[in-house]
């Protein structure tokens, strides 16, 4: 199984973009990179995926690596409410069903 | 739309009795799973279903069983509870398949204490 290694806690002031890294050097052909977040022992919430292109949605960007092997969650203009905890995962295939393996994820705090 | 619901919300136990979680989503979901999450650590996958009638084992099986009782219902039972249960549990869903869309989409927790 693909594992990811994140930082971490970071910090970023609110209002500037907020750039999360991951490594996921063992990343299969196959498989996707998903970002999930988790706010105060809230239920994690979905963010954004990718396979190899760079991906935007109204939450996020997502920049992957030509080889792969890292990628980077970007909050363009984090708010107060961005605080949480920032799950990267490569999700594993297995029969029709992929699981998702969750790690330590990254603590982001926006400050005022 | 309710997506994921759990009950109870919150439960004490004592060390030994049993208890079942129940899970229940309404977005004609093939894949349920359930995850545990203890105090300032990430979640860990218990057992999951890929589709119904089928069930399999996640990272932290031990003392649990699960039901998929039909498409909608995925419940996980606690048999003989030990303090070590002592978690918050996430029930949760997903399309299923092998599409990078198998989004995961989860429910507000079930605070577990056992005594």
């Amino acid at each position: 199984d693909a594992k990811t290694t994140q930082p971490t806690s970071m910090d970023c002031a609110e209002g500037r973009a907020a750039n999360l890294p991951c490594n996921h050097s063992t990343i299969s052909g196959n498989e996707y990179v998903y970002w999930y977040r988790q706010i105060h022992s809230q239920g994690p919430q979905y963010i954004i995926h990718g396979l190899k292109n760079n991906e935007t949605n109204e939450m996020a960007s997502l920049i992957i690596t030509e080889d792969r092997k890292s990628s980077t969650l970007i909050l363009p203009h984090a708010t107060l409410r961005d605080t949480a905890v920032y799950y990267c995962i490569v999700r594993v295939l297995y029969n029709q069903g992929g699981k998702l393996i969750f790690g330590q994820g990254t603590e982001l705090s926006v400050k005022p | 739309n309710a997506g994921v619901t759990q009950t109870p919300k919150f439960q004490v136990l004592k060390t030994g009795q049993s208890m079942t979680l129940q899970c229940a989503q309404d977005m004609n979901h093939n894949s349920m799973y359930w995850y545990r999450q203890d105090p300032g650590m990430g979640l860990r996958l218990i057992y999951y279903s890929a589709s119904e009638g089928t069930t399999d084992k996640g990272e932290v099986p031990n003392g649990y069983n699960v039901s998929r009782l039909n498409k909608r219902e995925f419940s996980l039972r606690l048999e003989s509870a030990a303090p070590s249960q002592t978690s918050v549990y996430f029930c949760a869903s997903s399309s299923g398949g092998t599409s990078g869309a198998n989004v995961l989409t989860f429910g507000a927790g079930s605070r577990l204490t056992v005594l």
